[in-house]
């Protein structure tokens, strides 16, 4: 079994939707969740860390963590062709200095 | 501006060449690390360094040296590559290794092993 897992998709939503975005993993002992976008060719960038269960807002990225269900997603609102790009879901096992990804979603906005 | 580089960002070799992958950073970074990209299998990290002569296998160290002499630099060691080493390579830094830290990628350096 990964460690952490994700549908590679692709995931296909009009513009404006929202996208939901799923990452399961695991290590039980898991203490921090990221989510990284990265666009075709290019190299990831952070968007979203999340510590805590429960939901972390930012801007139009919503971050969900249940480490009772060993869940974490990522909710895009109003959804735009920019956003479309691969999302990848990391964790880091057991305050390690390790960092685990999944192999990641690939999403595509609609115009 | 502050970023993280990698030479050569385009490579060509062939079976037992050996070669360096050469990464820098210009933030003051203590951590550092290098992952291999594989369409299906995501990244995986090969190795990581928390400081300066402090480094730790990742998952796939297999085949791969590093060294962590400056603070700045964390080259990458392929002492005999094979065919199954042909990747897409990223190095990444951060503050230091905390979970909270945020990691900062390198632009890749896409590896052709013949």
């Amino acid at each position: 079994q990964k460690e952490v897992e994700q549908n590679s998709g692709p995931l296909s939503v009009p513009e404006g939707a929202i996208a939901s975005l799923n990452c399961t993993y695991s290590d039980r002992g898991s203490q921090s969740f990221f989510w990284y976008r990265q666009y075709s060719g290019k190299s990831p960038e952070l968007i979203m860390s999340i510590y805590s269960n429960g939901d972390k807002e930012d801007g139009r990225f919503t971050a969900q963590l249940n480490k009772a269900s060993q869940y974490v997603s990522l909710l895009i609102r109003d959804s735009q062709p920019s956003d479309s790009a691969t999302y990848l879901c990391a964790v880091n096992p057991d305050s390690s200095y390790k960092l685990i990804f999944g192999s990641g979603t690939r999403l595509l906005v609609r115009p | 501006e502050a970023q993280v580089t990698q030479n050569p960002r385009y490579l060509i070799t062939v079976t037992g060449k050996k070669l360096t992958v050469t990464c820098s950073q210009n933030m003051n970074h203590e951590y550092m690390s290098w992952y291999r990209q594989d369409p299906g299998l995501g990244l995986r990290q090969i190795y990581y360094s928390m400081n300066v002569e402090v480094t730790d296998k990742g998952d796939v160290p297999e085949g791969y040296k590093v060294s962590r002499k400056e603070k700045r630099n964390f080259p990458l060691i392929l002492e005999s590559p094979s065919p199954n080493q042909t990747s897409l390579y990223f190095c990444a830094s951060s503050l230091d290794g905390e979970n909270t830290d945020t990691q900062y990628f390198g632009p890749g350096t896409r590896l052709t092993v013949l």
